[in-house]
């Protein structure tokens, strides 16, 4: 069973270009966490999906970023119009739907690394 | 709200030291907690969890118990090795099945041998 899968591992932009971050969870997981790791700093929160659904958004900068989690496919983490404050690693967890005693266990990917000159 | 605090680094400690890694939480509700640890180049792994007061929980050598009397979740290994250099993250949640973590700023070990 693959683990989280994060493509790409490193990313450049320059200033004003998209990023397209994508992220397939493991198999059997319907539920989807991007975080985002400042230099020097812990994770912080950006969004919760599950397939065609955003569940929690509150963590996401209210323009130029959007996440989706389509029926088929890996979910995707959009920025728009890059600016040097968005490079960071970009991470990506899943979980599986709840069942007995699981306890919100999430499984992170290796990240996408978002450098934007 | 929910907040985690964890001390800061980095700590260098050569091989076989005891480790120690505070970490206290703000809450509300019934938190799970977490340590995770992340290896260079790496993403996070989790290390060990506890869902309730007075849960231990143990891996790989690490312990930490859930106190909800003093809010805390410290780190201990007895004897730590070089291999256990990484950043150590500690988390919670809302207490719920499924949901965001929160986490604290992590804390770099490195082990000398």
């Amino acid at each position: 069973n693959a683990g989280v899968m994060q493509n790409p591992r490193h990313l450049v932009r320059r200033r004003g270009q998209e990023a397209r971050l994508r992220c397939s969870p493991m198999k059997g997981h319907s539920h989807v966490y991007w975080y985002r790791q400042l230099p020097e700093e812990g994770l912080k929160f950006m969004v919760y999906l599950q397939k065609e659904n955003i569940i929690d958004e509150s963590g996401m900068p209210k323009e130029r970023f959007s996440a989706e989690f389509p029926k088929e496919g890996p979910s995707i983490l959009r920025i728009q119009q890059v600016v040097r404050g968005d490079s960071a690693a970009y991470f990506c967890a899943s979980s599986p739907p709840p069942q007995g005693g699981t306890k919100n266990i999430q499984y992170f990917g290796a990240g996408t690394r978002l450098s934007v000159l | 709200g929910n907040s985690v605090t964890q001390m800061e680094g980095p700590v260098t400690l050569s091989e076989e030291a005891f480790l120690t890694i505070n970490c206290t939480y703000t809450a509300t509700g019934y938190p799970s907690l977490f340590w995770y640890v992340q290896y260079p180049g790496e993403g996070l792994q989790l290390l060990l969890k506890a869902t309730k007061a007075d849960d231990k929980g143990s891996n790989k050598g690490f312990e930490a118990t859930y106190r909800k009397e003093t809010t805390s979740f410290h780190l201990e290994k007895g004897s730590v090795q070089v291999s256990d250099s990484a950043v150590y993250f500690c988390a919670l949640d809302r207490g719920s099945t499924l949901g965001r973590l929160y986490f604290g700023r992590g804390t770099q070990l490195t082990v000398w041998p």
